[in-house]
C-alpha cells in the first residue's frame, strides 16, 4: 500500500539548533515534493517545493533534500526560533494534480 | 497575492441537515481546487479535485453523493455535506493552485464542522 510517513509525531529542539524532519514514502514516484507549515486551526502554508531531478533546495533558513532512491526527503530549519514551532507536513505531488500529505511532525522550539 | 478564503469558518448543524462550505480565490483564477478533511492531530486527507466547469474527481472511499462539489466559476468552489452525521464532524480545508506550472497550493483557513 502507499504510505507517506514523517519521522515522529513530535520533535522538541533547543532554540538556535538545527531541526531536521524526515519524510519517507513507499510505492509512489512523485514528480514533486512539497513542505508546508500548519499552525493550530489554520490551513497549511506552502514553504518549499523540490522536483524529482533536484537534490537540494534552500530558502533563507530552510533547506530541503530529496533522494528518490531512498524515497526520502529531509527538511532542515537552521538557527531555529520559538516562532518556528508548528506542525510541518510533507506532500507528494504525483502528476501535478494529485497531492497526498504525510502524517505531520509537530515541532516545538524551546527558548 | 494568492489568497484563498473559506466561508463559514465554523458551523454547527443538526444531524440530517445539509451544510454548504464555500471556497474562494480572492486575487487569482483557480481552474483547479482541492478539498481536504482533517481530523484532530491527523494529516490532511484529499477528498476530491474540483475542476472549473466539470465534475469533481473523488478519491477512493469518498462518497460523491454525500459530499457534493460544485466549481461553477474560476474563483468559487463549494462543498455541500448532505444529510450530515456526527462522524462528518471535521476540519474541512480547500486549496487552489495558482497556475499549473507552479504546483504550489494555497490553502484556505479551513471550516470547522460540528454535527450534533
Amino acid at each position: 500500500s502507499q504510505k507517506i510517513e514523517q519521522n515522529s509525531e513530535a520533535l522538541n529542539i533547543q532554540e538556535g539548533k538545527t531541526a531536521t524532519l524526515t519524510c519517507n514514502y513507499t510505492n509512489y514516484s512523485p514528480a514533486y515534493l512539497q513542505w508546508y507549515r500548519q499552525d493550530p486551526g489554520r490551513g497549511p502554508v506552502f514553504l518549499l517545493l523540490i522536483r524529482e531531478n533536484e537534490k537540494e533546495k534552500r530558502k533563507e533558513r530552510l533547506k530541503v533534500t530529496f533522494d528518490t532512491t531512498l524515497k526520502q526527503s529531509l527538511f532542515h530549519i537552521t538557527a531555529s526560533q520559538p516562532a518556528d514551532s508548528a506542525t510541518y507536513l510533507c506532500a507528494l505531488d504525483l502528476t501535478g494534480n494529485q497531492f497526498y500529505f504525510g502524517t505531520g511532525t509537530s515541532l516545538t522550539v524551546i527558548p | 497575492g494568492a489568497v484563498v478564503s473559506q466561508h463559514p469558518s465554523w458551523v454547527i448543524c443538526k444531524s440530517g441537515t445539509s451544510v454548504k462550505i464555500e471556497c474562494r480565490s480572492l486575487d487569482f483564477q483557480a481552474t483547479t481546487m482541492f478539498w481536504y478533511r482533517q481530523f484532530p492531530k491527523q494529516s490532511l486527507m484529499l477528498m476530491a479535485t474540483s475542476n472549473e466547469g466539470s465534475k469533481a474527481t473523488y478519491e477512493q472511499g469518498v462518497e460523491k453523493d454525500k459530499f457534493l462539489i460544485n466549481h461553477a466559476s474560476l474563483t468559487l468552489s463549494t462543498l455541500t455535506v448532505t444529510s450530515a452525521h456526527p462522524e462528518d464532524s471535521s476540519f474541512y480545508i480547500c486549496s487552489a493552485v495558482v497556475h499549473p506550472s507552479s504546483y504550489e497550493q494555497y490553502f484556505g483557513p479551513g471550516t470547522r464542522l460540528t454535527v450534533t
